[in-house]
């Protein structure tokens, strides 16, 4: 596609269910990043896939997230037992070199 | 500890007029440093890069500059118009790590 898709934009679930999302990165594009944005905050950095090498997690808040993405294409991003605090705008974003980065609209999650 | 402070704090300006929004870090040694745009409900989008060894960016109507004694980029649109108007991201990238640091973002209002 001509821009880095992602999807659902909306989710809204219930304290306690897991939650995939979903990210399609620009074709060719082989860096895959994970960030959340709180209300009015920035973006926090959650995941960096890049290539084949393992990906960097250092950003994930604790055990109940967990990202994959399968080759230079699809991620997804996984919230187990999801609690209020996760509620948030997840944005990926994908690029060719590291420096310079395309967003998604990104998925608004929301636990009740 | 590492630190990128934007003035969270709207910026007000008349249409016509320079705005000019500020980026300041501690404790990182940033070997790039990027603006990024985001608009309500859209993912960022990037303005600009300038390296370590660059004192000044320009493109169109956008400056910015990048001292790394004082460790601050300042972010300049000159002849603002309304449409300007949104969040301007700041964002570090070391040339070792692997994720790009983002600041909290300061929201920009041109007003007719």
């Amino acid at each position: 596609g001509a821009g880095v898709s992602q999807s659902p934009s909306n989710k809204v679930t219930e304290k306690g269910k897991d939650v995939e999302l979903r990210c399609d990165p620009i074709s060719g594009h082989t860096a895959l990043y994970w960030y959340r944005q709180r209300l009015g905050q920035g973006l926090e950095f959650l995941i960096y896939f890049q290539g084949n090498s393992a990906p960097d997690k250092s950003g994930l808040p604790s055990d109940r997230f967990s990202a994959e993405r399968t080759g230079e294409s699809v991620s997804t991003l996984t919230i187990q037992r999801t609690q209020q605090e996760d509620s948030a705008v997840y944005l990926c974003a994908s690029s060719l070199y590291r420096e310079k980065l395309f967003f998604g609209s990104g998925t608004q999650l929301s636990v009740l | 500890s590492q630190k990128i402070e934007q003035n969270s704090e709207a910026l007000n300006i008349q249409e016509g007029k320079t705005a000019t929004l500020t980026c300041n870090y501690t404790n990182y040694s940033p070997a790039y440093l990027q603006w990024y745009r985001q608009d309500p409900g859209r993912g960022p989008v990037f303005l600009l890069l300038i390296r370590e060894n660059e004192k000044e960016k320009r493109k169109e109507r956008l400056k910015v500059t990048f001292d790394t004694t004082l460790k601050q980029s300042l972010f300049h649109i000159t002849a603002s118009q309304p449409a300007d108007s949104a969040t301007y991201l700041c964002a570090l990238g070391i040339n070792a790590g692997n994720m790009l640091t983002f600041g909290g973002g300061t929201r920009l209002m041109v007003k007719p």
